[in-house]
């Protein structure tokens, strides 16, 4: 099973500012297999990004991924108020357990 | 529009058995393999089992293995959830989701998701 670990914790950032996420993987994910999900409170994961750096219909193109083999981030290059939110990761390369991280959550300085 | 709608979340005794069920619409259901996907309280997002679009192939995270149980009515367009020999460690908002493709297993559509509490 592939483990995924996200840092930080939590980000602490303003309206305006750059967001970098990180996710980390316990072993090579092939093909760069990633995704990214942002939920909110009360609501489903949407799809931000698959494929590592492909971005999912209708997300705007300040969220960007990148990274391959064990190391991806994502960048949110300029953040608006409804970016604030929880941030996972999840591999989808390799055979079933289908892995998420264990999230990072975005917060308003 | 895509729509997932699950239903079967309650409140049940550990031991107990309960069954989730997913109606989609908007999209041919019979086309994609679909997933469940849970949520703890609290807590991050963890994959539970997946079917293929034509619901010859299955499998299931370690933790609900020989417990739970996928399947799919595609003359229902409805996806469902098994779930036997309940623990408190299941209880969670489970939802559905649709594979991005046949079988991508990551997910483009997601279920508002249904609540399950497993205590006494």
């Amino acid at each position: 099973e592939i483990v995924l670990t996200q840092s930080p914790g939590t980000l602490s950032l303003s309206p305006g500012e750059r967001a970098t996420f990180s996710c980390r993987a316990s072993q090579s994910v092939s093909s760069s297999y990633l995704a990214w999900y942002q939920q909110k409170p009360g609501q489903a994961p949407g799809l931000l990004i698959y494929g590592a750096s492909s971005r999912a219909t209708g997300i705007p193109d300040r969220f960007s991924g990148s990274g391959s083999g064990t190391d991806f981030t994502l960048t949110i290059s300029r953040l608006e108020p409804e970016d604030f939110a929880v941030y996972y990761c999840q591999q989808y390369g390799s055979s079933p357990p289908y892995t998420f991280g264990q999230g990072t959550k975005l917060e308003i300085k | 529009q895509v729509q997932l709608v699950e239903s079967g979340g309650g409140v049940v005794q550990p031991g107990r058995s309960l069954r989730l069920s997913c109606t989609a619409s908007g999209f041919t259901f019979s086309f994609y393999a679909m997933h469940w996907v849970r949520q703890a309280p609290g807590k991050g997002l963890e994959w539970v089992a997946v079917i293929s679009y034509d619901g010859t192939n299955k499998d299931y995270a370690d933790s609900v293995k020989g417990r739970f149980t996928i399947s799919r009515d595609n003359s229902k367009n409805t996806l469902y959830l098994q779930m036997n020999s309940l623990r408190g460690e299941d209880t969670a908002v489970y939802y559905c989701a649709r594979d991005f493709d046949s079988w991508f297993a990551f997910f483009l559509y997601w279920g508002q998701g249904t609540l399950v509490t497993v205590s006494s």
